[in-house]
């Protein structure tokens, strides 16, 4: 079958950078997407990696590797406001959006 | 209209009733999806529609409907609710549907059924 693991919950300090994982075994692989989703709202694109290595968007970056099937999120100066669940998602060989269940990160100041 | 409008925005349904929920794009996106979101699960697509005119079921189709009569509108219809559809609805849009078309989201709509 097809999986997407990431932790459930995290939490680091203000000011701070965190890495959040995820791991995925798909049928065929077609991009991996990173998605913002503060509480009670719509989940917002963050990166789209298709190959291998870091991309990096202000703050935050992706990297992946394909051959291991792993992706990280980065977060660097983290800031009260990026307290919110990260949703890692990888397209299949269909182009269908596999989701994992997301990350929760709790900012502290 | 600025992106993807859901309505409503939250709705308490008695089981049985039928109900449709309501999503529009003004962003002229070919493709569009209807996605669950449950508490510990990842976004579960119920149903897709490429184009206008097609339809498509995803992972969880089971009890649930929709149609795609133009490019902007794409109601979802569960026709006769069960307490498992409780659930948050998010309806998606992108532009195609090829590996870098990323997905823009509606803010949701949260039903309980009772």
């Amino acid at each position: 079958g097809q999986n997407i693991d990431q932790p459930t919950e995290m939490t680091a300090t203000e000011g701070a950078i965190v890495q959040i994982n995820c791991t995925y075994q798909t049928s065929g692989f077609n991009g991996l997407f990173w998605y913002q989703q503060h509480a009670g709202e719509a989940p917002t694109f963050l990166s789209y990696n298709v190959l291998d290595g870091l991309e990096e968007k202000g703050r935050f970056s992706s990297f992946l590797s394909r051959s291991k099937g792993y992706s990280y999120l980065l977060l660097k100066e983290l800031q009260m406001k990026d307290s919110a669940s990260y949703l890692c998602a990888v397209m299949d060989s269909n182009y269908q959006l596999i989701w994992g269940a997301g990350t929760k990160l709790i900012i502290k100041p | 209209i600025a992106g993807i409008t859901q309505a409503p925005t939250s709705q308490i349904l008695a089981a049985g009733r039928r109900m449709t929920l309501r999503c529009t794009q003004d962003m002229r996106h070919n493709a569009m999806y209807w996605y669950r979101q449950d508490l510990g699960l990842g976004l579960r697509l119920i149903h897709y529609s490429n184009t206008a005119g097609t339809t498509g079921k995803g992972e969880v189709p089971d009890g649930y409907s929709v149609s795609r009569a133009n490019t902007d509108d794409f109601p979802l219809t569960l026709a006769s609710a069960v307490p498992s559809q409780t659930s948050v609805y998010f309806c998606a849009s992108s532009e195609g549907t090829g590996g870098t078309d990323t997905k823009y989201f509606g803010p949701g709509t949260r039903l309980t059924v009772l």
